[in-house]
């Protein structure tokens, strides 16, 4: 089945500096790419999201990219503020399984 | 418009008891989906649903049964709890299927002693 890989699990930046966090997949059908924030005691929330005939994505500071031939995607924050803190996790979505398989999440903290 | 709701919030069982997390979306999404999660191992499925009266069994599945007897609710259910069960489980759903945005509930954080 599905195999996400997500790194770094923990990334510390400054405020204004940019964030990118990588996910790696196994599965070359798979053909969905959410990513989701999680604020502490909270449920995940999506940011954004890419589909696999889609490279990038832009949503105002957040952005996605995709390379379907070495089989990994990106999530790239830039201009990072401190309400950015919070654990990202990125997942994939192959058809033959029918749900979302999550990598095992980041952790961002952003430093005033 | 609620959204995902999940009760209890928070619940302590002994070893051995039984117990229904409930989850109930507003929503008329057709797809539902329980993940627990466990630190340093991100959101694993449990169980999900495509629709009313149809179940089918994720990554995870072994000690909790569900249902899908309505479009609304999905409870999943610990039949004799264990340690290992303690954990923060999420409730989610999708309008459609796991291809479309997920919408998850606050989170129910289950200790088994």
């Amino acid at each position: 089945g599905e195999n996400v890989e997500q790194h770094p699990s923990t990334l510390s930046v400054q405020e204004g500096d940019s964030a990118v966090i990588k996910c790696t997949y196994s599965d070359s059908a798979s053909n969905y790419f959410p990513w989701y924030k999680q604020e502490l005691g909270k449920g995940p929330q999506l940011i954004i999201d890419i589909r696999s005939n889609v490279g990038e994505k832009k949503d105002q500071r957040i952005a996605v990219t995709l390379n379907k031939t070495a089989k990994h995607f990106s999530l790239h924050i830039t201009e990072t503020q401190p309400e950015d803190s919070a654990v990202y996790f990125c997942a994939a979505s192959p058809p033959s399984q029918g749900n979302l398989i999550f990598g095992k999440g980041t952790k961002l903290s952003v430093k005033p | 418009n609620a959204g995902v709701t999940q009760t209890p919030k928070f619940q302590v069982l002994k070893t051995g008891q039984s117990m229904t997390l409930q989850c109930a979306q507003d929503m008329n999404h057709e797809y539902m989906s329980w993940y627990r999660q466990d630190p340093g191992m991100g959101l694993r499925l449990i169980h999900y649903s495509v629709g009313a009266g149809i179940t089918d069994q994720g990554e995870v599945p072994n000690g909790y049964n569900v249902s899908r007897s309505t479009t609304e609710d999905f409870p999943l259910r610990l039949l004799s709890a264990a340690p290992s069960q303690t954990s923060v489980y999420f409730c989610a759903s999708s309008y459609f299927d796991s291809n479309t945005e997920a919408f998850f509930g606050q989170g129910t954080r289950l200790t088994v002693v």
